[in-house]
């Protein structure tokens, strides 16, 4: 059966400090990979989409950026961040029919 | 570019009574989907509509899709207290390449 891991589970992290933030699937092969953004109280902001490995494509213009290394890996990052990336961070993947299955979540607070 | 509303944005109920949270897009869509996001944990997939006018259940919950394909609606009938949580719907629109955009949810409480 496949699995999504999301790690760390929670996150604080001071203004301007780098961030990474890593998801892996396991128990399939060339996913659809999605980051979502769920600030507090609010609903799912899709940040960046990946089709395959080194594809990405981003949803929203900001101070993060996405990578593909591998086929069942997708990395958040960032430079530096700010104080409006606080927020739930959600690693999803699709299958074929487009059922997009969510991974635990990281929960960042930036101070 | 395309947008998905959700209505009620809260809904308190008493637990036995029924509750429905409405879904509309800004364009029209190829297939709808439903997920149910209980307090402090993750969205899980409910279900996805494709055809139009299609109506769906699952246990106590209906699930439908509008004929024009720009509205959908999830129906619990007499609700339970494990019902509580947000309810969002995703809508991927029916151009090639658009991804899902999803709602900003209803959230359910339920009042025991």
């Amino acid at each position: 059966s496949q699995t999504i891991h999301q790690w760390p589970a929670t996150l604080v992290q001071p203004v301007g400090s780098p961030l990474s933030l890593e998801c892996t699937v396991e128990g399939t092969s060339n996913p659809n990979l999605y980051w979502y953004r769920q600030a507090a109280g609010r609903g799912l902001q899709l940040l960046f989409y990946s089709v395959g490995i080194g594809q990405i494509s981003s949803e929203v213009p900001q101070n993060l950026s996405a990578s593909r290394p591998q086929d069942r890996q997708f990395i958040l990052s960032s430079k530096k961040l700010l104080l409006s990336d606080s927020g739930f961070y959600l690693c999803a993947w699709s299958d074929e029919w487009g059922e997009q299955y969510f991974g635990p979540g990281t929960r960042l607070t930036v101070t | 570019g395309q947008q998905v509303m959700q209505i009620p944005q809260y809904q308190h109920v008493q637990e036995g009574e029924d509750f429905t949270t409405y879904c509309n897009s800004s364009t029209t869509l190829s297939n709808i989907q439903w997920y149910k996001q209980r307090p402090g944990g993750h969205p899980v997939f409910l279900i996805q509509l494709v055809k139009s006018g299609e109506v769906k259940k699952q246990k106590r919950l209906t699930f439908q899709f509008g004929e024009a394909k720009k509205n959908s609606s999830l129906h619990i009938t007499a609700t339970q207290t494990t019902d509580v949580g947000t309810y969002f719907c995703a809508g991927e629109g029916d151009n090639y390449g658009q991804n899902f955009v999803f709602g900003p949810g209803t959230r359910l409480s339920v009042l025991p």
